[in-house]
């Protein structure tokens, strides 16, 4: 079963550093694009970017483009998502999601959501 | 950038009623290699979002066979025959095709 399980819940000040992992089990990591979603406080879903762990080709949103950085460690199967900077606009939920591995197209399964809160 | 626009963004519906909801993209979705990445997605509140629908019309493995999917170029229709309960939640479209992918606004589908 492919499954992808993310880190745990993150409360940070404005200006730190964080690091949030997804990790990939039940099929081959290296070889399946995985995207991140943003989701802010009762708000909808934006795609922030995907990254192929195999080369670590990255693909950002625009509006997220140096805000952010995609990497992945594919000898652990983890995806991570990161921030040098946070701001308290940062505050909301993440999820991972992967190119369908049966080659259905984008985004399943999900993650189950890292809450990152942003607040002095 | 494509932008996705849902429609109604709220939908009131009674049990055992149909429902439909309708995505317009602002470009053709057709990718090169034929296909049309068009997806719906359905977030039930305090849940990850899951897969309903891939390629337009095609339904993922466990989704009930009340829920179809169709369109072509830039208007996509998502329907559910007959509404239940656990359909509650907000309904996404996203399309694949163009970089950078993108989402609709969700429409909320509750019970009347």
């Amino acid at each position: 079963e492919v499954q992808l399980v993310q880190s745990g819940a993150e409360v940070k000040k404005p200006g730190e550093s964080l690091r949030i992992s997804c990790k990939g089990s039940g099929y081959s990591f290296a070889n399946y694009w995985i995207g991140w979603v943003r989701q802010m406080p009762g708000k909808g879903l934006e795609w922030m970017g995907i990254i192929y762990p195999g080369d670590s080709d990255t693909k950002y949103s625009p509006s997220l483009q140096g805000q952010v950085t995609l990497s992945a460690d594919t000898s652990i199967s983890t995806a991570y998502l990161q921030w040098s900077s946070l701001k308290a606009s940062d505050s909301a939920m993440y999820y991972c999601a992967t190119y369908a591995v049966a080659g259905t197209g984008w985004f399943d399964p999900w993650g189950q959501g890292t809450l990152v809160t942003v607040s002095s | 950038d494509v932008v996705m626009t849902q429609s109604p963004l709220s939908l009131p519906v009674t049990l055992g009623q149909p429902a439909s909801i309708s995505c317009r993209s602002s470009q053709s979705l057709v990718y090169s290699d034929g296909n049309i990445y068009l997806s719906w997605f359905h977030q039930r509140p305090g849940q990850s979002p899951r897969r309903l629908i891939y390629k337009v019309s095609s339904r993922d493995s466990g989704v009930p066979d009340r829920f179809s999917g169709s369109g072509s170029g830039t208007d996509f229709t998502l329907i559910i025959s007959r509404v239940e309960a656990e359909d509650v939640g907000v309904y996404y479209c996203m399309q694949g095709t163009h970089w950078p992918h993108s989402f609709g606004q969700g429409t909320k589908l509750e019970i009347k």
